[in-house]
């Protein structure tokens, strides 16, 4: 079954502090992967996505094969980070397949 | 052009009565996408086309749901004789197809079914 699982619903961390927010998936196929964040008010927008290992505001992801992770981390948090982030696969029909979410906030 | 365009924004119905969606894409893009979020969960698929056909339907879209885009534009998604349990946050999100597309989400519609 194809399916995305991201543990953790709230993350608090303070400013300065590193940030690891956990996806793991299941797909049978070869993934492609995507992180998906919504800040307060504001659509769904695309973050960052394996293919491209590409750093965002900060933000990397590295796709791990073997445990079936895509974690994404930050160095160092700030408090524009706060919101919402989802783990998303795309299977081979093109639609997306979401994590529950994870709430990352960020304190001064 | 501003982005995908729902309307409209909230809805609030009476359970029994019917509801229907619009949504307006990014004007290139073909292929358009609908999913549904409840409270505490990530979106989850309902269904999508490319240009104007419906290619894939999920189990989630029972036979009160109905979508379509009669010109491979703008989509609307209709719910008939609606039910508490179909109160959510109704997304939908378009791209183009080929390469790695991305796909660009729209405000959303908020149903509340009373």
């Amino acid at each position: 079954a194809q399916r995305v699982t991201q543990p953790e619903k709230l993350l608090s961390v303070f400013k300065g502090a590193p940030v690891e927010l956990k996806c793991n998936y299941s797909y049978s196929g070869s993934p492609e992967l995507f992180w998906y964040v919504q800040y307060s008010r504001q659509r769904l927008q695309l973050l960052l996505r394996h293919i491209s290992r590409e750093s965002i505001k900060g933000f990397t992801a590295d796709l791990n094969k073997g445990e079936t992770s895509f974690h994404l981390k930050k160095p160092f948090a700030q408090e524009e980070d706060s919101a919402m982030y989802y783990c998303a696969l795309r299977d081979q029909g093109g639609k997306l397949i979401f994590g529950q979410g994870t709430e990352l906030s960020v304190k001064p | 052009d501003t982005g995908v365009s729902q309307d409209p924004r909230h809805k609030i119905t009476k359970r029994g009565q019917n509801v229907t969606f619009r949504c307006d894409p990014i004007s290139e893009h073909n292929r358009l996408y609908w999913y549904r979020q409840t409270l505490g969960q990530g979106p989850e698929f309902l269904t999508y086309f490319q240009n104007e056909a419906q290619l894939e339907k999920s189990r989630l879209l029972s036979d009160r749901f109905s979508a379509e885009r009669p010109k491979g534009s703008f989509s609307t998604l209709e719910i008939q004789r609606t039910e508490q349990g179909d109160s959510a946050m109704y997304l939908c999100a378009s791209s183009v197809t080929g390469g790695s597309y991305e796909q660009y989400f729209g405000p959303g519609t908020r149903l509340t079914v009373t």
